[in-house]
């Protein structure tokens, strides 16, 4: 169960977009499309952001878009706000009732 | 207003146990799969457990099987980890979290764990 990868950072000025990689392996991203994504506030709990790959919950921007190719998922934030600002943690379904987390990237918006 | 609330966090020395709850409202409990997950101080999210909605399929993370286990009541919409032969990795803030289509769209706000002597 190793911890997806993505990078400790990202950073965009407000109104601009960004991209937040998130790779594994061919039986965790590369085999499912239960791709998550979340956001999480300092002292806050985290929210979800993206399911399955693509789909925004009810409520969440459509600033925020999700996608996959092959072994690596991503996140993109377009129109940067300052309230985007936060820490984003990538998730996969593994396989019998397995998930896994990425390390997290924090986003700063300049 | 769809809640999750944990508790029965606190300090306990290494080799302790320690039975954190959640209490659920607001939502179809007994229809969800229901999660724990864990953040060490200044670290990233860890999945720790799951349960299905009625129990019947349960899994761990290599990190804390045969160590944690997890259990529900539906009828009192609660969910349980009971946490034996802790450790002080085990130090984290713990959610609980309910899963929709393979992603946590519920959470709670989660309660300390603290493993020291």
């Amino acid at each position: 169960q190793s911890a997806l990868t993505q990078p400790p950072s990202a950073s965009g000025s407000p109104g601009q977009s960004v991209t937040i990689s998130c790779t594994g392996t061919s039986i965790d991203v590369g085999r499912y499309n239960y791709v998550s994504w979340y956001q999480q506030h300092p002292g806050k709990a985290p929210k979800l952001m993206i399911y399955e790959v693509s789909k925004r919950p009810s409520g969440v921007p459509d600033r925020f878009s999700g996608s996959k190719s092959g072994n690596t998922a991503s996140l993109t934030v377009s129109g940067l706000q300052a309230e985007d600002e936060a820490d984003y943690y990538c998730s996969s379904y593994v396989d019998t009732n397995n998930w896994v987390f990425g390390g997290g990237t924090k986003l700063t918006v300049l | 207003e769809v809640q999750l609330v944990e508790s029965g966090g606190g300090l306990v020395q290494p080799g302790g146990s320690l039975r954190l709850s959640c209490a659920a409202s607001g939502f179809s409990f007994s229809s969800y799969s229901m999660n724990w997950v864990r953040q060490a101080p200044g670290k990233g999210l860890e999945w720790v457990s799951y349960i299905r909605s009625s129990s019947s399929t349960i899994g761990y993370a290599d990190s804390v099987k045969g160590r944690f286990t997890i259990s529900r009541d539906n009828a009192k919409t609660s969910l349980f980890l009971q946490m034996n032969s802790l450790r002080a990795e085990d130090t984290a803030v713990y959610y609980c979290a309910g899963d929709n289509r393979y992603a946590f769209d519920i959470w709670g706000q989660g309660t300390m764990v603290t493993v020291s002597s």
